[in-house]
C-alpha cells in the first residue's frame, strides 16, 4: 500500500499570512503528482501536475515545488484570503499512471 | 463546458435495492474515474475507464458494478451493497489516463449515498 502523507493536517492563518503546506511520498518508481483544492460543497479542482524533480509550479498566489528524490512537495500560498480556505490534497501516480493516491489533505482555514 | 455532472445528488437505498449511479462529461476526455470518499478520508480510487475499456479496478467487492455505455458516460451499478458502503461516490475525467502524460482529473460534484 503506497503511503501518502500531508502535514499539517489543518492550519488557521490569518488573511494577508503566507503560508505552507507539505506533501510527502515514496520516493521510487515516481511518475507524477497532482495537487487538488477542494471547497467545502464543491469539486475537487486541479491546481498542478508536477512530473520532473526540481518542478516548480506557480498559479497567482498559490505555487508548488517538488523534489522526487527525497519524495516531497511543497505547497506556498501568499498572501492568503479568506477564499483560499479548503482542503488542499496532493495526489501521488506511479507505474505509468496505474496507482492513484491521494494523501489525507491538509484543511486551510484563513480568518478575515 | 470543463463541467463533470452527477446524478443524483444524494441517493438512500435498502441493502436489497438496485440503483444506478451516472456521470457525464462532454470535453472529449477518454479516461473517466471512479471515487468513494468517506468523511474524513480522502477520495480513494475504484476504477478507471480508459477509452472505455475497464483499465483498472482497485479490489472493488462485485456488488459495485462499473459500465462506460460511450466515451461521454460512466455509470456505477449497485447491488446489494452494506451500510458501510455509504459514502461520498466521485466521478472524475481526463484526457487520458496517463500512460503517457499525467494530465489533471475533472471532477464531479458527487452523490451522497446512504445504505440502511
Amino acid at each position: 500500500i503506497l503511503n501518502v502523507e500531508q502535514s499539517p493536517q489543518s492550519l488557521h492563518v490569518q488573511e494577508g499570512d503566507s503560508t505552507n503546506f507539505t506533501c510527502s511520498f515514496p520516493s521510487s518508481n515516481f511518475y507524477a503528482l497532482h495537487w487538488y483544492r477542494w471547497e467545502t460543497a464543491k469539486s475537487p479542482e486541479a491546481l498542478f501536475v508536477m512530473t520532473l524533480n526540481g518542478d516548480e509550479k506557480k498559479k497567482g498566489r498559490i505555487s508548488a515545488t517538488l523534489n522526487t528524490k527525497e519524495g516531497y512537495s511543497y505547497l506556498y500560498i501568499k498572501g492568503s484570503q479568506p477564499e483560499d480556505s479548503a482542503t488542499y490534497l496532493c495526489a501521488f501516480i506511479d507505474n505509468y499512471g496505474q496507482n492513484f493516491v491521494f494523501g489525507p489533505g491538509t484543511r486551510l482555514s484563513v480568518l478575515p | 463546458d470543463t463541467e463533470v455532472t452527477q446524478t443524483p445528488k444524494h441517493l438512500v437505498m435498502g441493502m436489497t435495492n438496485k440503483k444506478s449511479l451516472k456521470c457525464e462529461q462532454h470535453m472529449g476526455h477518454r479516461a473517466m474515474y471512479w471515487y468513494k470518499q468517506k468523511a474524513k478520508k480522502p477520495p480513494e480510487l475504484m476504477f478507471v475507464y480508459s477509452y472505455e475499456k475497464l483499465s483498472i479496478n482497485e479490489s472493488v467487492p462485485s456488488r459495485f458494478s462499473p459500465e462506460c455505455p460511450n466515451s461521454s458516460l460512466l455509470n456505477l451499478h449497485l447491488h446489494a451493497l452494506q451500510p458501510e458502503d455509504s459514502a461520498l461516490y466521485l466521478c472524475a475525467s481526463s484526457q487520458d489516463s496517463g500512460t503517457l502524460v499525467p494530465y489533471e482529473q475533472y471532477f464531479g460534484p458527487g452523490t451522497r449515498l446512504t445504505v440502511t
